[in-house]
């Protein structure tokens, strides 16, 4: 595998369900990012982690809790979503934070809520 | 703050067209420009950066001019392709914006390329 992967690619949801979306990067970065990219809207970057310690959360709802182990994997555990929630969900890493502006992005997972 | 403003799309071209794509921003400081592609069914990725006045980022056949008299960076391809069928988003990186380096994006312009 090389660059950034994502899975699942899609997943579809009830909104009592709690389900995981998984991004590994293998570029040997050190910071990685979640984005929640909705039809007609700006791309909204939700979490940043740098050297696996959560640096940003831009006011993102607690039913989704990011995850970073280590530097190259990122989760979002997501929980009683709701529909407004459907959408893809993109991850991304760049070399370090002050690199932030050269991101290497994944597929996305496109999430379903119904 | 720091804002990124492009053409609203879609943008419809027959192959081989001229392209252009407006990008104008608001910065603090002193940015670095990116545009970013994204084809259906991916995610972004990066296409060109520029990084200070003057600067011409140029990849695939794409080009952009860094201009800070102006601040934009319009997108520009000579000669469109069909396979150039996308979403372009520009985005700038300004540090000077309480020291975060994380882009900020515009809402992407949307390119047909017909045959």
């Amino acid at each position: 595998e090389t660059g950034v992967t994502q899975t699942p690619r899609h997943l579809v949801m009830g909104m009592t369900n709690k389900k995981s979306l998984k991004c590994e990067q293998h570029l040997g970065h050190n910071a990685m990012y979640w984005y929640k990219q909705s039809a007609k809207k700006p791309l909204e970057l939700m979490f940043v982690y740098s050297l696996e310690e959560r640096v940003e959360n831009n006011s993102v709802p607690s039913r989704f809790s990011p995850e970073c182990p280590n530097s190259s994997h990122l989760f979002l555990h997501l929980h009683t979503l709701q529909p407004e929630d459907s959408a893809l969900y993109l991850c991304a890493s760049s070399q370090d934070r002050a690199l932030a502006g050269e991101q290497f992005f994944g597929p996305g997972t496109r999430l379903t809520v119904l | 703050g720091n804002s990124v403003t492009q053409m609203e799309g879609p943008v419809t071209l027959s192959e081989e067209a001229f392209l252009t794509i407006n990008c104008t921003y608001t910065a603090t400081g002193y940015p670095s420009l990116f545009w970013y592609v994204q084809y259906p069914g991916e995610g972004l990725q990066l296409l060109l950066k520029a990084t200070k006045a003057d600067d011409k980022g140029s990849n695939k056949g794409f080009e952009a001019t860094y201009r800070k008299e102006t601040t934009s960076f319009h997108l520009e391809k000579g000669s469109v392709q069909v396979s150039d069928s996308a979403v372009y988003f520009c985005a700038l990186s300004d540090p000077a914006s309480g020291g975060s380096y994380i882009p900020t994006f515009g809402r992407g312009t949307s390119l047909i390329v017909h045959p």
